[in-house]
């Protein structure tokens, strides 16, 4: 069965410091990988989005970045970390093949408070 | 412009009584929708699509949730409600304009509230 890890849990950090969180999912092939941030424990906004490795697409111009080095890894990253980027921060994958209707899986998230 | 809409921030109901949480969509095309649930500091957990096909579509925990096109709503229900059931819900289109990504579309949720 297939499953998906975020990492750390939570973090604390302090302004202008960098950021990496790492997601992996296994048992599965050629994944399509989602960042979304959830502020204030509300909505949901989609940061970025991978078709394959190396292939990175970002929805809204921010401070973060994301890259793909393997096939089931996806991370999240800054160089230097604002107070805005504080969040709850989601990956989340869909299997490859499944065209516009299959849901998305979502890992337990990764809570960043910058302080 | 492509949008879900949650109207109610906030769904009280008591334990064993019906629960609705509410859902409207506005995309181009035939829609594909999604119901998630969300509790506390976890991940958003799937409980059930609609994607052709009957109106009312059965998912996980008890839940289903009818889609009814004319009034482009796509609303979740449970016959009995349990404390239990508690959590923020989330209802998500299918972001129609992206191709094959698979990207969704989410509303701002609204927190089920069920008392003893």
């Amino acid at each position: 069965s297939q499953t998906i890890h975020q990492w750390p849990a939570t973090l604390v950090q302090p302004v202008g410091s960098p950021l990496s969180l790492e997601c992996t999912v296994e048992g599965t092939s050629n994944p399509n990988l989602y960042w979304y941030r959830q502020a204030a424990g509300r909505g949901l906004q989609l940061l970025f989005y991978s078709v394959g490795i190396g292939q990175i697409s970002s929805e809204v111009p921010q401070n973060l970045s994301a890259s793909r080095p393997q096939d089931r890894q996806f991370i999240l990253s800054s160089k230097k970390l604002l107070l805005s980027d504080s969040g709850f921060y989601l990956c989340a994958w869909r299997g490859p093949g499944q065209g516009n209707t299959g849901e998305l899986f979502f890992g337990e998230g990764s809570r960043l408070t910058v302080l | 412009a492509q949008s879900v809409a949650q109207p109610e921030d906030q769904v009280n109901v008591a334990e064993g009584n019906p629960l609705t949480v509410k859902c409207t969509y506005s995309v181009s095309g035939n829609p594909y929708l999604f119901w998630y649930v969300q509790y506390p500091n976890r991940g958003l957990q799937f409980l059930l699509k609609y994607i052709t096909g009957d109106n009312l579509v059965k998912g996980s925990y008890g839940f289903e949730a009818e889609f009814n096109k004319s009034q482009t709503s796509f609303h979740l229900k449970k016959p009995s409600a349990l404390v239990s059931d508690s959590a923020l819900y989330f209802c998500a289109v299918r972001d129609m304009r992206s191709g094959n990504t698979g990207k969704l579309i989410f509303g701002q949720g609204t927190t089920l509230q069920v008392k003893p």
